[in-house]
């Protein structure tokens, strides 16, 4: 089945740096979808990117992430963190349809 | 609009006794629908899908078994909690693949 490897732990990082996450996947499907869920507390996870384009970036609410079936990767980055930022991220290929493959989660603290 | 309610918002439960929680998703016709587990502290597990009615997957089975009596309803139950069951239970629909939505959760204290 699919299989996906990201930053793990936690990643603490001041307000205003950038933030990278990264995110490799394995799958035996050639066209996978790849998302970023961002799951802030005591709230539901939502999608945050989504992509199934080769070498196309996409980006929503400040962040972007690009898809490279080269290397399967599909990181997440921002320019500028903000306070708001902290939450627990996913990276999940999603191949077979049915069976989303969640990474372990990157948890982001933003320090002033 | 697409709507998904989940049941009992949140539970206390002892060690042993049974277990339903429920989920209803409104305005989609034949869903996919998901259950997944968050232990305290913890990363997002996928439990079971189903991707029709009668029929169910499962992906960790983590002693709890799930149903799908309706179009629009799953449920998660087991006849005997065990300490590890606490967590967060989110259900999921999507729609012939893809992005996956998520109901707002039910919070389980087993003690």
């Amino acid at each position: 089945g699919d299989s996906v490897t990201q930053t793990e732990g936690l990643v603490t990082l001041t307000e205003g740096l950038p933030v990278m996450l990264n995110c490799t996947y394995q799958t035996i499907y050639s066209n996978p979808f790849l998302f970023w869920y961002v799951h802030y507390l005591n709230e539901s996870p939502r999608l945050l990117l989504k992509s199934s384009t080769d070498n196309k970036r996409t980006e929503h609410q400040g962040f972007h992430a690009t898809l490279h079936k080269s290397s399967s990767s599909f990181h997440l980055q921002k320019s500028s963190a903000q306070l708001s930022d902290s939450a627990l991220y996913y990276c999940a290929p999603n191949s077979a349809g049915n069976k989303l493959t969640f990474g372990i989660g990157t948890r982001v603290l933003v320090r002033p | 609009a697409q709507t998904i309610h989940q049941w009992p918002v949140a539970e206390i439960k002892a060690v042993g006794s049974p277990l339903s929680l429920g989920c209803t998703i409104k305005g989609k016709s034949s869903p996919n629908l998901y259950w997944y587990w968050q232990a305290t502290g913890g990363t997002l597990q996928q439990l079971f899908y189903s991707i029709t009615v009668g029929q169910v997957e499962s992906v960790v089975q983590l002693n709890l078994s799930a149903s799908r009596p309706k179009d629009d309803q799953f449920i998660l139950s087991t006849e005997k909690l065990l300490l590890s069951h606490s967590g967060f239970y989110l259900c999921a629909w999507n729609w012939g693949g893809g992005e996956q939505y998520f109901g707002p959760g039910t919070r389980l204290t087993v003690l």
